[in-house]
This record gives structure tokens, sequence and C-alpha cells, in this order.
């Protein structure tokens, strides 16, 4: 079973510097990864996807992240964050090899964005 | 509506009644899944339902917990004999299919949080 490793639960950053939250996951055969990020008191919504091809995938507000097949990474960058980037960030990944209905979590990332 | 919906979206109940969750998929979505989030553990996969399909029931954790979907619309989760530890939020997600294949993008609702005294 996949699983996936999100190495920081808290990540306090000031506003307009660079920030990256990582994740790391279990399997190194062909996967779909996903970042979803979750407002406070909301439902979680689609950041970026890695489905194939390009390594760089960017994403909405900004966000861009890189897959790294050899190392199982798939972290997630942003050169200038604001305060409204303050939110909980989850990394995903599912298996299209096993049917790829069934995305796996990270236990997720609470960035903290200082005025 | 043009997301998913769910509901309650707050429920309190007293340790030992059922309670039922309800979800309304994004209209034409054929897969509907349930996820429980607890504070600190992340996203945990409950019961996937797919067309007309036998649903994935492999995330349920315990026979108190039990979901089905009419239709294939609307989908209800249902736990019995409510216990403290099943104090969580109990989100709702939906997706399509894209050359027969689900790739994995979901469409969330804003989640039902229920709180067992």
């Amino acid at each position: 079973a996949q699983s996936v490793t999100q190495l920081d639960s808290q990540v306090p950053v000031f506003e307009e510097a660079p920030v990256e939250l990582r994740c790391n996951y279990s399997s190194s055969v062909s996967v779909y990864l996903f970042w979803y990020v979750q407002y406070p008191n909301q439902g979680l919504q689609l950041l970026l996807k890695y489905l194939s091809g390009s390594t760089l995938v960017k994403g909405i507000n900004g966000f861009e992240a890189e897959f790294n097949k050899s190392q199982t990474s798939f972290h997630l960058r942003k050169p200038s964050v604001h305060i409204s980037d303050t939110a909980e960030y989850f990394c995903a990944v599912s298996d299209p090899g096993a049917g790829s209905y069934q995305l796996t979590f990270g236990k997720g990332t609470k960035l903290s964005v200082i005025p | 509506g043009a997301g998913v919906s769910q509901s309650p979206s707050n429920k309190v109940t007293e340790k030992g009644k059922d309670v039922e969750l309800r979800c309304d998929p994004i209209s034409g979505h054929t897969a509907l899944y349930w996820y429980r989030q607890s504070l600190g553990q992340g996203l945990e996969f409950l019961i996937y339902f797919q067309g007309n399909s036998a649903p994935d029931k492999s995330g349920l954790p315990s026979d108190r917990f039990s979901a089905e979907r009419t239709g294939g619309s609307v989908s209800t989760l249902t736990i019995q004999r409510t216990q403290q530890e099943d104090s969580a939020v109990y989100l709702c997600a939906s997706s399509t299919t894209s050359g027969g294949a689900n790739t994995g993008e979901l469409f969330f609702g804003e989640g039902s949080r229920l709180t067992v005294l």
C-alpha cells in the first residue's frame, strides 16, 4: 500500500519569503501525485497535480511542485508567500496501476504566514 | 449546486446514538468517496463508490460504520452507537473519469463535523 510522508507538521514563514513544503511517497512504481489546500473551515481544493510529462508542475496561486522519481518526492514551492496562503496543505498519491481511484493522503502541513 | 454538498455541517450527539451524514456529489460524477479527518491524523479513507460496482469498504473502521449510495447519486454515511473516538470531520468527495480512467482528482465538500459527547 502507498504511504505519504509530510515531514513538517507546521511551517511558519514570513510574508514575501519563499517556502518549500516537503512530501515523500513510498512507492517507486508509476503514480499520480497531488497537492491539496484546505483553508480554515473549508473542504480541500486541488492546488496542482502530476499525472505524466514534465516533472515541474505549476498550479494555482503561484505554487509549483517538482516530481523527483529517484527520490520519490513531490515538494511544493512558492517563491514569495502571501498572508492568504495561510492554510493546511496535503500531499496525496494514487496508483493508476491499481485502479488509481483511491488517494492516500499525508498528515498535512500547516503553513502560517507571518506579517 | 455546482459543488459537493454535505449535511449537516455540524452535528453534536450523545454517545450511543446513531447518526446519518449526507453527501450530494457533483452532477455526473460517477465516483464518490468518504474520508474522515481527525485532528493531527490527516485524511483517512473510509469507502468508495464507483458507478454500479460494489463499493470498496476497506477503510471502514468497524461494523458500526456503513454507507450507501442511492441511484448512483446521493450517499449517506451511517454511524451506529457512536463513540467519542468517532468525533471528527467527515469529508465527502466526488470525481469523474478521463478516457475510462479515474485520474484521482477529487472535488471535496466542506465536511460534516461530528462531535460525540
